[in-house]
């Protein structure tokens, strides 16, 4: 089955406590992102990826960190979480962003106290 | 940069009745997608518009991209409760970034 998996679903934190979120794909995507989704503002994009090794910001980068190290693995990194990153992210990848599906993983809730 | 609007931000639907969302770009998008969230849920594909003018149906959906392919707009007929949900349209800003509007959550009176 073609899914896009994240772990974990839920995380509580404290501010500064180094977290990772992990998003894998089973559908050879080259292309990869995530996004966090706050009331009010839909889905916006905080770092992509084209391929392996190849990352690029989205609209709001900042206090997040990606890797790219294999086609299949984009995780996300929050070296210091602070309150104002408490959000749902989602992880997406496709063929390509601008022509065809995104697929999107089931989301995490994140709390950052 | 590009910025993709949405309105209405929510759409309170007697069941039965149509209603239509918009979407609308400050440039010009190669193509546009749209898709459905469920409450609790994550984003799910609906369509993609490529062409100028384009109209495509789903069964009650209804997607049009305008002839300057800077605006869309999807239209239900005969809401029924499975449209609860957030719906996004989304336009790709170059090849690699995918613009996403706010979305327009639709509720749905019995």
């Amino acid at each position: 089955e073609a899914q896009v998996t994240q772990n974990p679903r839920y995380l509580i934190t404290v501010t500064g406590k180094k977290l990772t979120v992990t998003c894998s794909q089973n559908m050879n995507h080259e292309y990869m992102s995530w996004y966090r989704q706050d009331p009010g503002l839909g889905l916006r994009q905080i770092y992509y990826s084209m391929n392996v090794e190849v990352t690029d910001k989205g609209d709001v980068p900042e206090g997040y960190k990606v890797s790219r190290k294999e086609k299949r693995n984009f995780p996300l990194i929050l070296e210091s979480p602070s309150p104002n990153q408490t959000s749902l992210y989602f992880c997406a990848s496709s063929l390509t962003p601008s022509r065809g599906t995104q697929y999107f993983g089931p989301g995490t809730r994140l709390l950052v106290l | 940069g590009q910025q993709v609007m949405q309105i209405p931000q929510y759409q309170h639907v007697q069941e039965g009745e149509d209603f239509t969302t918009y979407c609308n770009s400050s440039t010009t998008l190669s193509n546009i997608q749209w898709y459905k969230q469920r409450p609790g849920g994550h984003p799910v594909f609906l369509i993609q518009l490529v062409k100028s003018g384009e109209v495509k149906k789903q069964k009650r959906l209804t997607f049009q991209f305008g002839e300057a392919k800077k605006n869309s707009s999807l239209h239900i007929t005969a809401t029924q409760t499975t449209d609860v949900g957030t719906y996004f349209c989304a336009g790709p800003s170059n090849d690699y970034k995918l613009s996403f509007g706010a979305g327009t959550t639709v509720t749905v009176r019995a």
